[in-house]
């Protein structure tokens, strides 16, 4: 089993709508989770953070399911600029460097 | 943030040989890491470059094949060795920041034929 399952995609919107990917992972001891975005042929970068929380940063929302091992990622009012590959990223351990990545979920945001 | 650089950003190589790769870091850090990512793959872990120490690799990676070198805090170089067409990849480099998670270097776009 992969240490991050993500949607497979693609996603194909309208601008305006919103979308919202999901991502599970298998190791409960896990401490730190990321979205990560990563544009056509670029080093993938990082666009938030995830907290039991949850939190928002503007248009995203993220969420984190300790119980069901499940994170989320909403984008609300997408822009044509939202077109990227979003990448699930679980931490390994305590050094934040150690990253497990799912293979990523396209969206194609079109006018 | 740290500003990672990389070098080279792409090259094609012929099998059988290696290539080194560089990363250099604007900043002091304890610790570098070494990804891949194949063709319409995500990014998966080499290693763990540490100064001063050698290497952790992750399950899957080999230091003959992959060895790595941690000189000082800002630098570290990957060599990809004796290289066959599925070591074609992006090889990325990336650092703990601060307590933020991993920066990445622009990568280096290898293609072996």
């Amino acid at each position: 089993r992969k240490e991050v399952e993500q949607d497979p995609g693609p996603f194909n919107v309208p601008e305006g709508a919103t979308v919202a990917f999901n991502c599970t992972y298998s190791n409960s001891a896990s401490q730190s989770f990321f979205w990560y975005r990563q544009d056509c042929r670029k080093e993938p970068k990082l666009l938030m953070s995830v907290y039991s929380s949850g939190n928002e940063d503007g248009r995203f929302t993220a969420q984190l399911n300790r119980a069901s091992q499940y994170i989320s990622l909403l984008i609300r009012d997408s822009k044509l600029s939202d077109s990227a590959t979003y990448l699930c990223v679980v931490g390994r351990g305590s050094t934040l460097g150690r990253l497990y990545f799912g293979r990523g979920t396209q969206l194609t945001v079109w006018p | 943030s740290a500003v990672i650089s990389q070098k080279p950003s792409r090259d094609i190589c012929q099998r059988g040989t290696s290539l080194t790769i560089q990363c250099q870091v604007d900043s002091q850090v304890t610790m570098m890491f070494w990804y891949r990512q194949q063709p319409g793959q995500s990014l998966t872990l080499i290693a763990t470059a540490n100064q001063g120490s050698e290497a952790t690799y992750e399950s899957g990676f080999v230091i003959d094949k992959f060895p790595i070198s941690r000189p000082n805090l800002t630098f570290s170089t990957l060599t990809v060795s004796n290289m066959s067409p599925e070591d074609s990849s992006i090889y990325l480099c990336s650092v703990e920041d601060r307590a933020k998670p991993a920066p990445f270097g622009s990568g280096t776009r290898l293609t072996v034929v």
